[in-house]
């Protein structure tokens, strides 16, 4: 059974620009979830997409978004980057929400 | 406001020992914990996870005990071995009450099994 995909693995842009990370989740997988890990602020939740649904959003700028699709693939946005934004995306796929959650490999955005 | 603490950001503990990591929380409403592996630049691999109708969950080498009237669950790994050296992280979710996938995470203890 394939794992959590996330895509790009990594990823180096400039201030001001716009990025899409995607994830496929786990074949069967309807929740997917959205973490930045920091040194300084460690795994922080972004947003939880149930059923094409945002069900959860973090303490994160308007300028992180996401969607989840029919096939529950999800993208996530980040719009006019900042440095602060450098950190390693983390995307989680679980069956629904009274089981585990299984993570992805990451995306290591760096911001120049 | 951290809700989540691991207050020992490492352990080291020699092979074939036990290995105990502790986790606290303050949120009465968190009623799933779940345990995590990590390694650099890589996402976290569940190892054990325990609902709050239960104080114990074992799985193999894996132990989490809960003790939901000090908010407080640890993770023992019996015996440890040279590949559990990794960082682990507490997480907890709010699921049976409506909170969905959202996990709030500890800050991570790192633990180093030495030969």
């Amino acid at each position: 059974k394939a794992g959590v995909t996330q895509t790009p693995r990594y990823l180096i842009k400039t201030r001001g620009q716009q990025v899409t990370l995607s994830c496929s989740p786990i074949s069967g997988h309807r929740s997917v979830s959205w973490y930045q890990q920091t040194p300084g602020q460690g795994l922080q939740f972004l947003f939880e997409y149930f059923s094409e649904t945002q069900r959860n959003k973090g303490n994160f700028p308007g300028r992180f978004s996401g969607r989840q699709f029919s096939n529950s693939r999800s993208e996530m946005n980040v719009s006019t980057l900042e440095l602060g934004d450098s950190a390693l995306y983390l995307c989680a796929s679980s069956l629904d929400e009274n089981t585990e959650a299984f993570f992805g490999q990451g995306t290591r955005l760096t911001v120049v | 406001d951290q809700q989540v603490k691991q207050n020992s950001p490492s352990l080291s503990v020699q092979e074939g020992r036990i290995s105990i990591l502790n986790c606290d929380y303050t949120n009465s409403m968190f009623d799933y914990f779940l345990w995590y592996k990590k390694y650099p630049a890589e996402g976290p691999t569940f190892l054990i996870s325990i609902s709050s109708i239960k104080d114990k969950n074992e799985d193999g080498r894996f132990t989490v005990f809960l003790n939901k009237s000090a908010k407080h669950l640890s993770l023992h790994i019996v015996p440890s071995q040279p590949g559990d050296s990794a960082v682990y992280f507490c997480a907890a979710r709010k699921g049976l009450t409506g909170g969905g996938n959202k996990l709030t995470f500890g800050t991570g203890t790192q633990l180093k099994v030495e030969l």
